[in-house]
């Protein structure tokens, strides 16, 4: 099946510090992408859809000016969570889709994010 | 808004046990249904799904039947493995899973020999 991958696995950053993940689609192209965060015990939940060469739609309530997304090629979208703060720590999780007429969403194994 | 409730785990099996993990919806519409589970380390894979009432998805053993009168999606599989043991999710979309994929919380099983 289709692999996603993000990178990298886990982080430790400082407060005030801009930490940036990246999401790859190895073997297809990805015309959308999706991040989203996930809380200990809690579901995941929707922060952002991207798609190739235009601007992100971010969900409400998702700050678009500290959680930067930019998908500037079809196998490549990255989050860069700016000035983090340690209610940024999360585990946050992208998927893809190859369009057409396949809509499955691929997702990634995620990235731990701990801002001291 | 759209929303998944689904039991809360953790749920602890003996091998060959038969496993239920219920999940219930609310949606505007007619939704899409997922189950996606989540091995240790990976990422979610979508296990199964179903598209409109009274389809029943199915994979590995594992099946759910949508039935649109409870709205209800339960995850059933009739004899389970240490291999199954994982994270399972419910989830809807609205859009046929291209858009906006609705999660609920996640049941965490444990299989054991």
């Amino acid at each position: 099946g289709a692999v996603v991958s993000q990178h990298p696995s886990r982080v430790i950053c400082k407060s005030g510090t801009s930490v940036k993940i990246e999401c790859r689609s190895l073997d297809f192209q990805a015309t959308t992408m999706f991040w989203y965060r996930q809380f200990p015990k809690q579901s995941l939940m929707l922060m952002a859809t991207s798609n190739e060469g235009s601007k992100a739609t971010y969900e409400q309530g998702v700050e678009k000016d500290k959680f930067l997304i930019n998908h500037a090629s079809l196998t490549l979208s990255t989050l860069t969570v700016t000035s983090a703060h340690p209610e940024d720590s999360s585990f946050y999780i992208c998927s893809a889709t190859g369009g057409g007429r396949s809509y499955e969403q691929y997702f990634g194994p995620g990235t731990r994010l701990t801002v001291t | 808004g759209d929303s998944v409730t689904q039991m809360e785990g953790p749920v602890t099996l003996s091998e060959e046990a038969f496993l239920t993990i219920n999940c219930t919806y609310t949606a505007t519409g007619y939704p899409s249904l997922f189950w996606y589970v989540q091995y240790p380390g990976e990422g979610l894979q979508l296990l199964l799904k179903a598209t409109k009432a009274d389809d029943k998805g199915s994979n590995k053993g594992f099946e759910a039947t949508y039935r649109k009168e409870t709205t209800s999606f339960h995850l059933e599989k009739g004899s389970v493995q240490v291999s199954d043991s994982a994270v399972y999710f419910c989830a809807l979309s609205t859009q046929g899973g291209s858009e906006k994929l609705v999660f609920g919380k996640g049941t965490k099983l444990t299989v054991n020999p």
